[in-house]
């Protein structure tokens, strides 16, 4: 089943922070997060694995609550270059990533 | 440098005709998968394969066939079975079907049927 992400769509000055939160109702065991720009391939952000591990890099970093079956992408002191369509990805276990609908973002300056 | 190579890049069926989309990846990785994304629907899940002269069908294979023959190689004909073929289709590769590994995308083929 495909996992739920909220919000839908976003709008943010540049500066400004934003979540996007990406829910399961199966059990999980990864959550890849992508970043999509329009017309172009998806682009890999990072995995989190099992255990409630939480990663990032730079101003963007994501958090994985395998009890509530839920990740939340953090994006920080947004940049212009932040702008796309933002894709959860889930993994029930060795199987092919399941994709939500995805979550627009949109940077203004 | 490595990376995934889609072809074409924009494509156009006519009613009733099969078309191959090609899929080729230098990257040595043994997963490969192809996804359709529909405006609003996400990424869907066509067919995937893990290992050479073996692939599996996703949520939404109907219509829709696949070969690999080859490692570098996963090729997908869109039939004439399948009804509402126009979509921007993506083809992936992971290093492994292992849980570590991020995917990495081509920069795929939009499908217009004329």
């Amino acid at each position: 089943q495909q996992p739920v992400q909220s919000p839908q769509a976003v709008i943010l000055r540049e500066g400004e922070d934003a979540v996007i939160n990406c829910s399961s109702s199966k059990a999980l065991y990864s959550v890849h997060w992508y970043r999509q720009k329009h017309g172009e391939a998806p682009i890999f952000l990072m995995i989190l694995l099992k255990g409630g591990e939480q990663k990032g890099h730079d101003k963007i970093s994501a958090s994985f609550n395998e009890k509530k079956q839920q990740s939340s992408l953090y994006l920080t002191a947004s940049q212009l270059s932040y702008s796309g369509t933002y894709f959860c990805g889930t993994d029930s276990g060795n199987t092919p990533l399941v994709f939500g609908k995805g979550t627009r973002l949109s940077v203004i300056a | 440098d490595g990376g995934i190579t889609q072809s074409p890049k924009y494509l156009f069926r006519k009613e009733g005709q099969n078309v191959t989309l090609s899929c080729e990846q230098n990257l040595n990785h043994d997963a490969m998968y192809w996804y359709r994304q529909d405006p609003g629907q996400g990424l869907r899940l066509i067919y995937y394969s893990q290992i050479v002269n073996d692939f599996q069908k996703g949520d939404i294979a109907e219509g829709y066939s696949v070969s690999r023959e080859k490692k570098e190689s996963f090729p997908l004909t869109v039939t004439s079975a399948q009804k509402n073929p126009t979509a921007f289709y993506l083809c992936a590769t992971q290093r492994s079907s292992g849980l570590s590994y991020g995917y990495t995308f081509g920069s795929g083929t939009r499908l217009t049927v004329v």
